[in-house]
C-alpha cells in the first residue's frame, strides 16, 4: 500500500539519550519534511529535504539532525534528548516543494523524561 | 514575524453551516491551505487557494482575500464525522508552510 510510514508509534525516552525517528515513503516523492506538533501551537517545521542528498533547516532545527541518503528514507535524530522535545512528530512528503499537497505519516508520540 | 490566527474552538449543530476564519501575516505568499486533522491522527489536505475568490469542493468551500490577509473554510450540511481540528497554513516566500494552531470544531446532534 503506497504511503508514508513512521516508527516507532510512540516512545518514552530518558533525557540525554539519543533517538532516531524513522520515516519511509514509497511514493517516490522528492520532498520530505519533519514537523513537531505541540498543544496550542501550529505544526512547526524542523528540517526538510527537497530532494535526495539535500537537507535544510526549518523553523525549529536546534537539537535535531536529518539525513537523506535516498529518496525513500528521511530519519530524524535527537542527539541528546531534552524534556522540551516531548511532542508529536509528523513526517510528510510531497512530489516537489511547490506541489500543493503534503502527505503526512501517522506520527510518533515522543515523551522525554 | 509570521503569524497565522484562527479561533481555538467552535461548536456547530449537525446539518448546519459553519465558517472557520483564518488571518495571516507572512513573509511572502505562495498559497493558502486548509487541512483536516481528526484527534490522534495525521492532517489530511482539504483545499488550496492562491487567487482571490471561492474554491468549492463538495460540502467544503474555501475563500481567499490576499489584500486582507484573510481566508475562511465553509463547511455545509455538517455531519458528526466533521468533528475535527481544521488547520490553516500559508506557504511563504521560501516555499515553506507556516501553520496556524488549528480550530477544533465540535459538532452537536
Amino acid at each position: 500500500i503506497a504511503g508514508i510510514t513512521q516508527a516507532p508509534t510512540s516512545q518514552i525516552l530518558a533525557a540525554g539519550r539519543r533517538m532516531t525517528l524513522r520515516c519511509t515513503q514509497d511514493m517516490r516523492h522528492n520532498a520530505m519534511y519533519w514537523y513537531r506538533q505541540d498543544l496550542g501551537l501550529g505544526l512547526r517545521l524542523i528540517h526538510y529535504s527537497n530532494t535526495a542528498g539535500t537537507t535544510g533547516k526549518g523553523e525549529v532545527p536546534d537539537g535535531y539532525s536529518v539525513s537523506r541518503a535516498n529518496t525513500d528514507d528521511f530519519p530524524l535524530t535527537l542527539a541528546s534528548a531534552v524534556p522540551s522535545q516531548t511532542s508529536v512528530y509528523f513526517c510528510a512528503s510531497s512530489p516537489g516543494e511547490s506541489y500543493n499537497e503534503q502527505f503526512f505519516g501517522p506520527g510518533t508520540r515522543l515523551t522525554v523524561l | 514575524g509570521q503569524n497565522i490566527d484562527q479561533p481555538t474552538e467552535m461548536t456547530a449543530t449537525e446539518g448546519a453551516i459553519v465558517q472557520i476564519n483564518c488571518t495571516y501575516q507572512t513573509s511572502g505568499f505562495n498559497g493558502l491551505f486548509w487541512y483536516q486533522q481528526h484527534a490522534g491522527e495525521a492532517p489530511t489536505f482539504l483545499s488550496y487557494n492562491v487567487l482571490d475568490g471561492l474554491e468549492e469542493k463538495g460540502r467544503f468551500s474555501s475563500f481567499l482575500s490576499r489584500s486582507k490577509g484573510y481566508s475562511y473554510l465553509l463547511l455545509k450540511e455538517l455531519q458528526m464525522k466533521d468533528s475535527a481540528s481544521y488547520l490553516c497554513a500559508v506557504r511563504d516566500s521560501n516555499y515553506q508552510l507556516i501553520w496556524g494552531a488549528g480550530t477544533k470544531l465540535i459538532i452537536k446532534p
